[in-house]
Formats: structure tokens, C-alpha cells, sequence
């Protein structure tokens, strides 16, 4: 059982290039989510998705886009990558809750480390 | 927006130590989550907090929700090297359906 698998696992980009990381998920899971962790900061969210169809902004989405491409994938993209995106970025997701305030354990990938020259 | 600290930001214990790490929120907080991540790997879920006041405990953790359900806690007994980690919480504010706030995650270090 995979779980939540993301690609690559390492990268490293020069300033002004793009790419995209890859996210899938076998657990049918509806929600999905991406998240940058750098160091003093915790987790920041960049972009969710409640369920296949739909994308919404979290807390830090400028430079990126998403696709929820089904219901297993969600990738994001950065156009023109910057230094300031050097971080790693997690990918997660879970089953919503039955209630506004029963929320689901959230399940993590291992993680993109991306470093941008 | 909404603000999720925890303090201390880091902490180093000898083996048999107690340890608490606290989180405090700007705002209510629907439920709040506990997360363990260790060094170079992925946060994994340890549990999740619902009601005013509720405590939980898991072996050596506790977990506790405040009565205003604006801060919680987690107290680990007689720590050992395999708590080595970072500990996150994370809460759900009433109305962002799905959306987490973590926060910013205490580090702990335990020698022998």
C-alpha cells in the first residue's frame, strides 16, 4: 500500500525554469493538498483541493498553479521558478469529515526537496 | 488571518525527562491535530482533538484542548531517543472545511 507517493524526490532548478511535481494517491481519498516546509515555519499551505474538479488558494499560492488531474493526482507547477521557492514541498490528503468540525488525519509523501540557483 | 504558535521552538531533554510543547491559536479552533515528523522524513498524524477541555493519551503522551478551545498542549513522560522529532499542531478554524493551520512545530532533542 503506497500511500502518497510524489516525484521527484530531489531537485535542482536554475532561476527561471519550470517544473512541475507530481503527487498521486491511492487511499480515495477527496481532499488533497500542497504544502512548503521551510525551516522556523512550519508548514504553509500553498493550494487544496476539496474534491476532483476543484482547487482553491491557501496561504502562500503565488508563483505556483495546480491540477487536480483526477481523483488520485494533484501537481503543482511552478512557471518560473525563484530562489525564494527553494524549500520542501509535501504533498497530502485525507477523506473530509461527516462534520465541519470532524476533520480527517491527514497522510503525507515523502516529500520534494528543491533547491533554485 | 489565522496564527498557530508554538512554543518552545526547540527543546534538549536527557533520556527520562519530561517534555511539553504548547500551541495557541489567534482564533477558535474547530478541532486541532497533533503531528510527528522526524528528522528528514514526513509529518504523520498522532491525534486529533474535538471537545472544550478533552484529554487524550497515548502511552507516555497526553494531549490536552483548552476550555476556550484556543490552545492545546502535549506532555511526553520519560522521554526516550525514539521521540526525537518535531511536533506540530494543527488546527481547523470553523469555516475552512478541510483547511489545516499548522503551526510553526517544536523540536525535540533527547540525549542519554
Amino acid at each position: 500500500n503506497a500511500g502518497v507517493t510524489q516525484t521527484p524526490k530531489f531537485q535542482v532548478l536554475k532561476t527561471g525554469q519550470s517544473m512541475t511535481l507530481q503527487c498521486a494517491q491511492d487511499m480515495n481519498h477527496n481532499s488533497m493538498y500542497w504544502y512548503r516546509q521551510d525551516p522556523g515555519m512550519g508548514l504553509r499551505l500553498i493550494y487544496y483541493s476539496a474534491s476532483e474538479g476543484t482547487t482553491d488558494k491557501g496561504e502562500v499560492p503565488n508563483g505556483y498553479n495546480v491540477s487536480r488531474l483526477n481523483k488520485r493526482e494533484f501537481s503543482l507547477r511552478l512557471e518560473s521558478a525563484a530562489p525564494s521557492q527553494t524549500s520542501v514541498y509535501f504533498c497530502a490528503s485525507s477523506h473530509p469529515g461527516q462534520r465541519i468540525w470532524d476533520n480527517q488525519p491527514q497522510h503525507f509523501g515523502d516529500g520534494t526537496r528543491l533547491s533554485i540557483l | 488571518g489565522q496564527q498557530v504558535m508554538q512554543i518552545p521552538q526547540y527543546q534538549h531533554v536527557q533520556e527520562g525527562e519530561d517534555f511539553t510543547t504548547y500551541c495557541n491559536s489567534s482564533t477558535t479552533l474547530s478541532n486541532i491535530q497533533w503531528y510527528k515528523q522526524r528528522p528528514g522524513g514526513h509529518p504523520v498524524f498522532l491525534i486529533q482533538l474535538v471537545k472544550s477541555g478533552e484529554v487524550k493519551k497515548q502511552k507516555r503522551l497526553t494531549f490536552q484542548f483548552g476550555e476556550a478551545k484556543k490552545n492545546s498542549s502535549l506532555h511526553i513522560t520519560a522521554t526516550q531517543t525514539t521521540d526525537v522529532g518535531t511536533y506540530f499542531c494543527a488546527g481547523l478554524n470553523t469555516g475552512t472545511a478541510s483547511k489545516l493551520t499548522f503551526g510553526t512545530g517544536t523540536r525535540l532533542q533527547v540525549t542519554l
